[in-house]
């Protein structure tokens, strides 16, 4: 089992959708979580931490599930801009903060 | 304006060729990051280095060298031991302080072994 799993997508919604990812991650003991945007041959950036208490950000919501150990990352109201491939990033601090990056979910939006 | 620069954004190598990727940040940022993408694979991490002139390896450190002789610099050497170096690289840093995991990344270098 891989330790952070996302599905892959891709996602095909219309504009003003509301459209939620999944993310989930096997070691119980990883400590922080982040989601990242990549868009297509450029380089991810942080789009959002993700706190216990979920947070939101604009459109974006971010929420964390430790009993059954899964992020989840909800845009509404999604827009064109929006298609990006988002990655799910956790921290291990038990193993000194190794970061494990899931392979993606990419989103397109469509017209 | 601050920012991490990598080079070439793309190169072709020969099989059994050396290759170096450049990356420099002027962040001021302590800690720098290498890492490796391929298609439908999450971000793998080859080297990292926290302190200048001090690095370790990462999970895929095999067929790769770095060296830190200055905190602005971090550069990466593809070296003819690298069995399958077709790949899009990254180079990140980040801040002392930061929640690691809040990483700024280079724009890339594609790398295409001919």
């Amino acid at each position: 089992r891989k330790e952070v799993e996302q599905d892959p997508g891709p996602f095909n919604v219309p504009e003003g959708a509301t459209v939620a990812f999944n993310c989930t991650y096997s070691n119980s003991a990883s400590q922080s979580f982040f989601w990242y945007r990549q868009d297509c041959r450029k380089e991810p950036k942080l789009l959002m931490s993700v706190y216990s208490s979920g947070n939101e950000d604009g459109r974006f919501t971010a929420q964390l599930n430790r009993a059954s150990q899964y992020i989840s990352l909800l845009i509404r109201d999604s827009k064109l801009s929006d298609s990006a491939t988002y990655l799910c990033v956790v921290n291990l601090e038990n193993q000194g903060g190794k970061l494990i990056f899931g392979q993606g979910t990419e989103l397109s939006v469509k017209p | 304006d601050g920012g991490i620069t990598q080079s070439p954004k793309y190169l072709f190598r020969k099989e059994g060729q050396n290759v170096t990727l450049s990356c420099e940040q002027n962040l001021n940022h302590d800690a720098m990051y290498w890492y490796r993408q391929d298609p439908g694979q999450g971000l793998r991490l080859i080297y990292y280095s926290q302190i200048v002139n001090d690095f370790q390896k990462g999970d895929i450190a095999e067929g790769y060298s770095v060296s830190r002789e200055k905190k602005e610099s971090f550069p990466l050497t593809v070296t003819s031991a690298q069995k399958n170096p077709t790949a899009f690289y990254l180079c990140a840093s980040t801040r002392q302080g930061a929640p690691t995991g809040e990483l700024f990344f280079g724009e890339g270098s594609r790398l295409t072994v001919l």
